[in-house]
């Protein structure tokens, strides 16, 4: 079975400070694993993906994630928050070599304080 | 922009009513995926299309089906329609059958069942 679990349900942080989103996630197979974010009445955008290569995978506007196996955990940081990084992120995995099914995590709200 | 249009953008009905969610994939992407993003179930996979054949269920109604057309567009028909139901229904394609490739999300259609 495939799960994410995303630590925390809201992060506030000031700009110009880093960012950390925690996830640890679950799965049966070996996984791929994304991040993707939904500002308010957008669609949803994927930030980076994890598909077995290299273990720091580095995304869109400044994001990257770590993939630790042996902590089951693939955080999503960024060095400094801009106030346009407020938003919803998911933590997604899906079971590599099965159906291409995504397994969302409860997401977690970001809040970027002036 | 992720080249995944859903129409319409809202939809108000009422209970018992039935509705169709329409999605047109990115050009070139062969599998269509959709998903409820309700505020108590969080982020759902309903069903996934290959090429015009069903390739995975999610959590999906029995009132709930899809099908996808030789354009390769996709409707979603919702029929004896809860207020439960009322939630964000997101489309997504991507290029292959199966992972683990990264799906693009369209801007989803609001539905409020009244």
């Amino acid at each position: 079975a495939q799960s994410v679990t995303q630590l925390d349900s809201h992060v506030s942080v000031s700009e110009g400070t880093p960012v950390l989103l925690r996830c640890n996630y679950s799965s049966s197979y070996s996984p791929s694993l994304f991040w993707y974010v939904q500002h308010p009445n957008k669609g949803l955008q994927l930030l980076l993906k994890y598909t077995s290569a290299a273990t720091l995978v580095k995304g869109i506007n400044g994001f990257e994630a770590e993939f630790k196996k042996s902590e089951t955990s693939f955080h999503l940081t960024k060095p400094s928050a801009h106030m346009s990084d407020a938003a919803e992120y998911f933590c997604v995995v899906s079971p590599r070599g099965g159906a291409n099914n995504l397994f969302f995590g409860t997401g977690t709200r970001l809040t970027v304080i002036p | 922009d992720s080249g995944v249009t859903q129409t319409p953008k809202h939809l108000i009905t009422a209970t018992g009513q039935r509705v169709t969610l329409r999605c047109s994939p990115r050009s070139g992407d062969l599998s269509v995926y959709w998903y409820q993003q309700s505020l108590d179930q969080g982020l759902q996979f309903l069903i996934q299309y290959y090429n015009g054949e069903e390739r995975a269920k999610g959590n999906i109604l029995e009132r709930f089906s899809a099908q996808q057309f030789p354009d390769l567009h996709s409707e979603l028909n919702l029929s004896s329609l809860e207020l439960g139901d009322s939630a964000l229904y997101f489309c997504a394609s991507s290029r292959e059958r199966q992972g683990p490739y990264e799906q693009y999300f369209g801007p989803g259609t609001r539905l409020t069942v009244t």
